[in-house]
């Protein structure tokens, strides 16, 4: 069964500091890679998506991927107490035409001030 | 990204009763997707909203208990039947404009007496 596995947490970083959040995937073939952020009581909203080996940059937020680890991950850096959320990781099943993705249960960050 | 509306917001509902939760989006899409959210838990994909035929469940879910429509582009509604308390959770509507990303609506919580 394909899988996204993330640690679920609570990762807890000072103000100020870089969160790391990571990523592990089953399915060697995926192609698209998804970092969600979810508020507590509000639905996911799209932070980063990454295509492509190596890292991607965005304000604070870096995605990295490396596809023959079957590994990606977001940094924060210069964290911020409106950080704290859940950050879903997710993949799609590689030739799928409907889409779909696979997620991840999701870790906890708390930035503590 | 799109503009996707939810109604009802939130409802509580007696067993045994059904309740429908439309998803409205302001341009149309490609894909439309429900999900639930229990909480503390990440996302479980109940179907794909295939416009003008039937949905497309996951294990687990069936047409009988989860009616879905999607009459067009931009509206789909996914009815929860015969309600017990186990299905009180949030249940959030996604859409894709291209590709695999998709945006998701504010959600609907629903809580079953």
């Amino acid at each position: 069964q394909k899988e996204v596995e993330q640690n679920s947490g609570p990762l807890s970083v000072p103000e100020g500091a870089i969160a790391s959040l990571n990523c592990t995937y089953s399915d060697r073939v995926s192609q698209s890679f998804f970092w969600y952020r979810q508020y507590s009581g509000k639905s996911p909203e799209l932070i980063m998506s990454i295509y492509s080996n190596g890292d991607k940059e965005d304000g604070r937020f870096t995605a990295q991927l490396n596809k023959a680890s079957q590994y990606v991950s977001l940094l924060i850096r210069d964290s911020q107490p409106s950080d704290s959320a859940t950050y879903l990781c997710a993949v799609n099943l590689a030739g799928d035409s409907n889409y779909q993705l696979i997620w991840g249960a999701g870790t906890k960050l708390i930035i503590k001030p | 990204s799109a503009v996707i509306s939810q109604k009802p917001s939130r409802d509580i509902c007696q067993r045994g009763t059904s309740l429908t939760i439309q998803c409205q989006v302001d341009s149309q899409v490609t894909m439309m997707f429900w999900y639930r959210q229990q909480p503390g838990q990440s996302l479980t994909l109940i179907a794909t909203a295939n416009q003008g035929s039937e949905a497309t469940y996951e294990s687990g879910f069936v047409i009988d208990k989860f009616p879905i429509s999607r009459p067009n582009l931009t509206f789909s509604t996914l009815t929860v039947s015969n309600m017990s308390p186990e299905d009180s959770s949030i249940y959030l509507c996604s859409v894709t404009l291209d590709a695999e990303t998709q945006y998701f609506g504010p959600g609907t919580r629903l809580l079953v007496l």
